[in-house]
């Protein structure tokens, strides 16, 4: 199946550091990535949605400002998260839309575990 | 390698069916199994199972942890159009407090 990779899959940072995470799509083209923030125990928020080539759309309460988003190719995108603090450590999930004639499916990527102290 | 596998990729049923979805999973430290539905924008949450033969409902939906077969599954009984939707299966693991999700099953039911 189609695979979505993250990197780091890890990162500890000091406050007011900016990291880059980046979503990779490995066998397909993706035009269409999304990236979601997990809370604690349960539920994902999606942040924004990228399109190759053009900006990205954020969801209401997201601030591009500081979640800067690129989707500069087919395969990859990176989310940077600028001049982090604490209240940013969380799990970022990335997922990638292959769509096909006769399908339309997500792929989720590993996730990135950022840690801000 | 860790992974979570759903079966089926894609479901068309007609209103009133009952489906099963299942979802198989290998991950280091097994820590919880969470099911989801995806309709438009993020997916929301639906089920959090850590403890193997114990059934969790809610409505029409109800799922189940086999821990020994390291899967699960999702029914959905009297589907209605409004279920249609991507279900997504996803695992925590404790080493690195990692949650690897499956590909997801399409379901779409039929008027």
């Amino acid at each position: 199946g189609a695979v979505v990779s993250q990197h780091p899959s890890r990162v500890i940072c000091k406050s007011g550091t900016s990291v880059k995470i980046e979503c990779r799509s490995l066998d397909f083209q993706a035009t269409t990535m999304f990236w979601y923030r997990q809370f604690p125990k349960q539920s994902l928020m999606l942040m924004a949605t990228s399109n190759e080539g053009s900006k990205a759309t954020y969801e209401q309460g997201v601030e591009k400002d500081k979640f800067l988003i690129n989707h500069a190719s087919l395969t990859l995108s990176t989310l940077t998260v600028t001049s982090a603090h604490p209240e940013d450590s969380s799990f970022y999930i990335c997922s990638a839309r292959a769509l096909t004639p006769d399908r339309d499916t997500q792929y989720f990527g590993p996730g990135t575990r950022l840690t801000v102290l | 390698e860790d992974k979570v596998v759903q079966s089926p990729l894609s479901l068309v049923v007609h209103e009133g069916d009952t489906v099963t979805l299942n979802c198989s999973y290998e991950v280091t430290n097994f820590r919880s199994l969470l099911w989801y539905k995806q309709e438009k924008k993020a997916p929301t949450f639906l089920f959090m199972l850590t403890s193997s033969g114990i059934e969790k409902k809610s409505g029409r939906l109800s799922s189940i942890l086999d821990k020994k077969e390291l899967s699960s599954i999702l029914n959905i009984t009297a589907t209605q159009t409004g279920d249609s939707a991507i279900y997504l299966c996803a695992v925590e693991g404790t080493g690195g407090f990692k949650t690897i999700f499956g590909a997801g099953t399409r379901l779409f039911v039929k008027a």
